[in-house]
């Protein structure tokens, strides 16, 4: 059963495209949305993160959009960098706690 | 820097094999966890630790072992290693103020092949 399911699993983009990657939870307990990027033989590293009382938030170029009617969120990346190319995982969580974690999405950007 | 450290990065295991994989943090942060990362699956819960001397079983815990002796250490172990267990395994920790945006933590994983 998965909890958090993302889409799409690959993308590829031109350098200054909007990918856009979306996450769909199906727990309404869940209260911490953080978004991670992975880089070959890296670990994920925290990336941006809301709480469903805010529907965007924006660090740079990284932005999260949450409809909690929905129970859905979305990544959008602004003018896309080749170094931007990683995967990408969304979760859900309780406080913090114990993350769901979405299947990844693998982003290229191409220059 | 503040960190989190696995050993080995990789290893290939002969089936029926037994395996520790060390997981060692330099925080002190009480919440640590282990993942397993399999292509199109994301990242999946083993086993995790809310405290020192506590442990409880996440999403697919069979097969795998965990102990938290004290807070900096938290070791996985497979007693008999089989090859649906060859994945790439992360540790990670997470700061103890819930409220906080802060996240995991993760290491940089260990690559397990089982054969």
């Amino acid at each position: 059963q998965q909890q958090v399911k993302q889409s799409p699993q690959s993308l590829i983009v031109q350098k200054g495209g909007i990918p856009i990657i979306n996450c769909a939870y199906e727990n309404t307990a869940f209260d911490y949305f953080p978004w991670y990027q992975q880089f070959p033989g890296k670990g994920p590293a925290l990336l941006i993160a809301i709480r469903p009382d805010v529907s965007e938030k924006k660090e740079g170029r990284f932005t999260i959009s949450f409809n909690k009617s929905a129970k859905q969120f979305s990544l959008h990346i602004m003018d896309s960098q080749p170094g931007d190319s990683a995967t990408y995982f969304c979760a859900a969580g309780i406080a913090g706690n114990m993350l769901t974690f979405g299947g990844g999405t693998r982003l290229m950007v191409k220059p | 820097i503040a960190g989190i450290t696995q050993a080995p990065t990789s290893q290939i295991l002969a089936a029926g094999r037994r395996m520790t994989l060390r997981c060692t943090q330099d925080m002190r942060h009480n919440a640590m966890y282990w993942y397993r990362q399999d292509l199109g699956l994301g990242l999946r819960l083993i086993h995790y630790s809310n405290t020192a001397g506590t442990t409880g079983k996440g999403e697919v815990p069979d097969g795998y072992s965990v102990s938290r002796a004290n807070t900096d250490d938290f070791p996985l172990t497979l007693a008999s290693a089989v090859p649906s267990q060859t994945s790439v395994y992360f540790c990670a920790r997470r700061p103890g103020q819930t409220h906080r945006l802060d996240g995991y933590t993760f290491g940089s994983g260990t690559r397990l092949t089982v054969v």
